[in-house]
């Protein structure tokens, strides 16, 4: 079994940038997944494959990955990108809660 | 597209049996993907409990997989979970969704979850 670690929160202004990671010995070798999830909602896919983004994702939505740690990196947060983010590749992280002050 | 809705019991009581079918519309369950069932306790985070293959091939969570079953029923278009000896450490939103591929692919999309509280 492994895991993967999350911050459990992070939080920036509208307009910056935020970066959520993700830590995992399996992740090298693997793509990740990211989900976000809001209050009383479903999980909705947001990065699959690293970096690839599902139709109807913005664009200020990127993946990235370097050796055991994938990013999901925020451009120009809004405040509707509150919420909770889950990275994922066979098991979940613990996820993380973006606060937008 | 494809839309999942879960349906079933959400009051179990303590050592019974938990069911749930997810019912797939906009496409075939005999697709080339897998279907998975994952949970969320309330204020927690998100544990994926298994998934099968329209062949009725299956894999399961190594930490539920002894009161774990899921299956499929091709005709209904339509596949189901079963947890078994339940105890209120089994309450969560319980979700299904379209997994594309064995164990380690994404899941899209979700249905929208239904809360299956574990009582007497």
């Amino acid at each position: 079994s492994y895991e993967l670690t999350q911050p459990p929160s992070v939080s920036v202004s509208p307009g910056q940038t935020a970066r959520i990671t993700c830590s995992g010995d399996a992740l090298p070798k693997q793509y990740a997944y990211w989900y976000q999830q809001k209050p009383g909602q479903a999980p909705v896919l947001v990065i699959y494959k690293d970096s690839e983004r599902p139709s109807g994702i913005p664009e200020r939505f990127s993946g990235s990955s370097s050796g055991t740690t994938v990013t999901l990196t925020i451009s120009g947060v809004q405040a509707e990108d509150e919420a909770d983010y889950y990275c994922h590749w066979g098991v979940f992280g613990g996820g993380t809660k973006l606060t937008v002050l | 597209q494809v839309q999942l809705q879960e349906s079933g019991p959400g009051l179990v009581k303590p050592s019974g049996t938990l069911s749930l079918t997810c019912a797939v519309s906009g496409g075939s369950i005999s697709s080339s993907n897998w279907w998975s069932w994952v949970r969320q306790p309330p204020g927690k985070g998100l544990e994926w409990i298994g998934e099968i293959y329209h062949s009725g091939s299956t894999n399961y969570n190594p930490s539920l997989k002894s009161r774990v079953t899921i299956s499929v029923d091709k005709s209904k278009n339509q596949f189901s979970l079963k947890l078994s000896s339940v105890t209120a450490a089994d309450t969560a939103v319980y979700y299904c969704a379209r997994d594309t591929a064995m164990v380690t692919g994404w899941f899209d999309p979700w249905g929208q979850g239904t809360l299956v509280t574990v009582s007497s």
